[in-house]
């Protein structure tokens, strides 16, 4: 599974758009980009998912450069309920026995 | 509702006990899995299960166990638990699809205290 790099801290305030950066240098080509959001004590919840270009959802937007090596978790005007811990993971279903390999995250602070 | 169900929420046990954790979902899928999360490891994998009476070693399987005997169920076993094993559980579940990327669902975890 490819290697991923993400900032382990971030701060915004309440209203303002947040985009979080993901390095995946290593990308395979059969690799998906799959965000996941974790709050204290819970499982991690599925955000957005995606190959290449942009893909969008009622809460966020994922943008991949054509060469795929990193991509990019924007979340539209934050509130303080958006504060937790953000993964960007790479890899596919395809063998492998489902293996999310999780790193440390982006915890996100959102203030008033 | 679609979820993924983990039994108990809390547990304090003695070292030497033997104790299982249950994982149940109600969404047909496959795959299904067990994380733990510890402070600055984040969530590593301890087992996994492609599918009733498939499972394998994850990156850290020692001192655990699981069985897969129904396509909805994936028991945590740890038949003698020790201090180095108190952590936080989840428990995942994911469908198959050939060639898509990985949508997992999560129960609410386990607090597993061994004193």
């Amino acid at each position: 599974l490819a290697k991923t790099t993400q900032p382990i801290s971030m701060d915004s305030y309440e209203g303002q758009e947040v985009n979080i950066t993901c390095s995946h240098n290593n990308i395979a080509t059969n690799d998906y980009i799959t965000w996941y959001q974790q709050f204290p004590s819970q499982g991690p919840r599925f955000i957005i998912q995606g190959y290449k270009t942009k893909v969008t959802n009622e809460v966020a937007s994922l943008f991949i450069p054509a060469d795929r090596k990193s991509s990019t978790l924007s979340l539209p005007r934050v509130s303080l309920s958006d504060t937790a811990v953000y993964y960007c993971l790479v890899g596919t279903h395809t063998g492998g026995g489902n293996k999310l390999t999780f790193g440390t995250g982006t915890q996100l602070k959102v203030e008033l | 509702e679609a979820q993924v169900t983990q039994n108990p929420r809390y547990l304090i046990t003695v070292t030497g006990k033997k104790l299982t954790v249950t994982c149940s979902q109600n969404m047909n899928h496959e795959y299904m899995s067990w994380y733990r999360q510890d402070p600055g490891l984040g969530l590593r994998q301890i087992y996994y299960s492609m599918n009733v009476e498939v499972t394998d070693k994850g990156d850290v399987p020692e001192g655990y166990k699981v069985s897969r005997k129904e396509k909805r169920n994936f028991p945590l076993i740890l038949e003698s638990p020790s201090p180095n094993q108190t952590s936080l559980y989840f428990c995942a579940s994911s469908s198959y699809y050939r060639g898509l990327g990985t949508e997992a669902f999560f129960g609410q975890g386990t607090r597993l205290t061994v004193v």
